[in-house]
């Protein structure tokens, strides 16, 4: 099983809403990665979570909270989001150990904040 | 400091020709990873290659082949006799060995191809 899963696939939430995305993999991987993407442009990343532990965190503003439960999921919250927010958040996985591997990303979830 | 560039940022061809989409990277690392993805219109980033840099020999995958060449720190990628599944997104992509968590990525090609 090569897959990442997301959920929702859609999301229009407002200013004052609290929601969460949800990323899983089941392929033993031991980094998850959150990134996210404006149209036209590039993935941006965001998180990166090293044995269900905060490795990396581009100064990503508080309203956008991670959580790594288990080692097989990944979530971000949302909290009092701005209308800037809305993109494509991409969610992604790769192996730890032995050489490098490419990372393996999820559909995404396209989130709308009205 | 790292960086990719992908100058071209929009291609058109018309079914069964082919289209080299061009990749310059800048990076003062000994050693460093190359990548390719494609991102068709449904939104996933799916993976295409990975070359170390140590390893220039260019490599064919079906209609894909990927040129290497260090020396002009390029990493071209051709598909040969487009289809219109080809079309999509494009992305080069490079991350140094000592940091192998962060992709510095291009900005792109959106490839269309006409049947």
């Amino acid at each position: 099983d090569t897959e990442v899963t997301q959920t929702p696939k859609h999301l229009v939430m407002g200013m004052t809403n609290k929601k969460s995305l949800k990323c899983e993999q089941h392929m033993g991987h031991r980094a998850m990665y959150w990134y996210k993407q404006k149209a036209k442009k590039p993935p941006e990343l965001m998180f990166v979570y090293s044995y269900e532990k905060l490795s990396i965190n581009e100064s990503v503003p508080s309203r956008f909270s991670p959580e790594c439960p288990n080692s097989s999921l990944l979530n971000l919250h949302l909290h009092a989001l701005q209308p800037e927010d809305s993109a494509l958040y991409l969610c992604a996985s790769r192996g730890r150990g032995g050489p490098v591997n490419e990372q393996f990303f999820g559909p995404g979830t396209r989130l709308t904040v009205l | 400091a790292q960086k990719v560039t992908q100058a071209q940022t929009e291609i058109s061809v018309v079914e069964k020709e082919d289209v080299t989409l061009d990749c310059v990277y800048e990076t003062r690392d000994t050693t460093y990873y190359l990548f390719w993805y494609k991102q068709p219109p449904s939104g996933e980033l799916v993976f295409l290659i990975r070359r170390n840099s140590f390893d220039e020999q260019n490599e064919i995958s079906g209609r894909y082949s990927w040129n290497f060449q260090k020396s002009t720190s390029s990493f071209n990628f051709t598909i040969t006799a487009s289809q219109v599944v080809d079309s999509a997104v494009y992305f080069c992509a490079l991350s140094s060995t000592y940091n192998t968590d962060k992709l510095i990525f291009g900005t792109g090609t959106r490839l269309q191809v006409f049947p």
